[in-house]
């Protein structure tokens, strides 16, 4: 199984500040077709999982333009620019190029 | 607007069996592959099953923890999918949200399933 590995595992930011989350992955992720399956999820406290970035930088539909994603092959980053409060829950990263299909670990992230 | 509702879920004993069901509207269902995801108390994500389309012959895939036990399926005429799961084991427990699309584009609001004698 591909294991996702995701860092840090928690992180406290100010309002306004910026942060990026890590995620790695035991197999390269690129798929036949030469597509990259990384996506990025956020489950606010209480609530289910929302996606928010597909295939590594793919923006979903309604996110705001302070998440942004990046990385190939095996190393992926997360970043948010200036976090507001809405921001706070867990991040995760999955891949849907193998299977089984793996989410990391998650990484929590709060206000300050 | 796109919405995931899933319903059926309860407190079931070890080795029994429960059937949950997802209600989808908003998109065009039949042409999306429908997931199950679970999240036990307290931990992290774990995909369960895989249902894809017709054209790809409704092919299914599965987790390795619920292989034998689970079968995922879809009643396109009805926008739904389900999950049959069988031999429930106490490790079954857990949130069950039912998702949709090729990179977990949707979620319902889940439906818990607790395992326990």
């Amino acid at each position: 199984d591909v294991v996702m590995t995701q860092t840090p595992p928690s992180l406290s930011v100010a309002i306004g500040q910026s942060v990026s989350i890590s995620c790695k992955s035991s197999q390269s992720l690129v798929y036949s077709d030469g597509k990259t399956y990384l996506h990025w999820l956020l489950q606010s406290p209480g609530r289910s999982p929302k996606r928010l970035i597909y295939q590594v930088s793919n923006l979903g539909s309604g996110v705001p333009d302070r998440f942004s994603g990046t990385g190939s092959q095996k190393d992926f980053t997360l970043k948010i620019s200036r976090v507001e409060a809405e921001d706070l829950g867990v991040y995760y990263c999955a891949q849907t190029t193998h299977f089984p299909f793996t989410f990391g670990s998650g990484t929590k992230l709060e206000i300050k | 607007a796109v919405q995931l509702v899933e319903s059926g879920g309860g407190l079931v004993q070890p080795k029994e069996s429960l059937k949950i069901s997802c209600a989808a509207s908003g998109f065009t269902f039949s042409n999306a592959a429908m997931y199950w995801v679970r999240q036990a108390p307290g931990k992290g994500l774990e995909w369960v099953a895989r249902i894809r389309t017709k054209p790809n012959n409704y092919a299914t895939y599965y987790a390795d923890s619920v292989k034998g036990r689970f079968t995922i399926s879809r009643d396109d005429s009805k926008s739904m999918v389900y999950l049959q799961m069988d031999n429930l084991k106490t490790e079954d427990t857990a949130m069950y949200y039912c998702t949709a699309a090729g990179s977990f584009d949707y979620w319902g609001q889940g439906v818990m399933v607790t395992v326990s004698s």
